[in-house]
């Protein structure tokens, strides 16, 4: 079975410090692996995902994820963190063999604080 | 302007009602799906569509349905069999037919039932 895990329900980090969401994978094969955030009340807006090739990945607003196959994690990071960026932030992973199916993690509420 | 309209943001129903929220995209993606999103927990696949007139049961289809008249339109009707209907629900299209592709999110609706 295709599986993320998020082992953190909140991360809190001072503004303009460097930040981690965690995230690890579960699956058989080489995953496809996606990162999301979600404001209050929004919809989640993609930034950034890793399918193949370099394992350090950058996506927008300055935020980059680094692929680690021996480790099966795929964390997100940040190297100096806004106020703008407290947000829920989710991982998933789609399925190889059904790939209408993406598998969420429980999604991490980061809080940066001024 | 393009994407996709979800609506209404905000509706409140009575025990026993049956109600539609409408997903509208002008994205041109084939594939269309529904979440359902609770504190914690993620988001879960309710149904998922890759062509007019055909879709597929997700994990927790029980107690909603769906139409897919047209490629732009995939409305959701949460019925009274659904025991636990009040959540935040949202649409997602995608390119159907790729591994590689993310998702697009709608802005997301939240059910109330009183």
């Amino acid at each position: 079975a295709q599986s993320v895990a998020q082992p953190e329900d909140q991360v809190n980090v001072a503004e303009g410090n460097p930040l981690t969401v965690k995230c690890t994978y579960s699956v058989s094969g080489n995953p496809y692996l996606f990162w999301y955030v979600q404001y209050p009340n929004r919809g989640l807006q993609f930034l950034l995902k890793y399918i193949t090739g370099d394992n350090l990945v950058k996506g927008s607003y300055g935020f980059e994820a680094e692929f680690n196959k021996s480790q099966t994690s795929f964390h997100l990071k940040k190297p100096s963190a806004l106020v703008s960026d407290s947000a829920l932030y989710f991982c998933a992973v789609r399925d190889r063999y059904n790939f209408n199916k993406f598998y969420f993690g429980s999604g991490t509420k980061l809080n940066v604080k001024p | 302007d393009g994407g996709i309209t979800q609506s209404p943001k905000y509706l409140f129903r009575k025990e026993g009602q049956n109600v539609t929220l409408s997903c509208e995209q002008n994205l041109n993606h084939d594939a269309m799906y529904w979440y359902r999103q609770d504190p914690g927990q993620g988001l879960r696949l309710i149904y998922y569509s890759q062509i007019v007139n055909d879709f597929q049961k997700g994990d927790i289809a029980e107690g909603y349905s769906v139409s897919r008249e047209k490629k732009e339109s995939f409305p959701l009707t949460v019925t009274s069999a659904q025991k636990n209907p009040t959540a935040f629900y949202l649409c997602a299209v995608g390119w159907a037919g790729g591994y590689t592709g993310e998702l697009f999110f709608g802005e997301g609706s939240r059910l109330t039932v009183l």
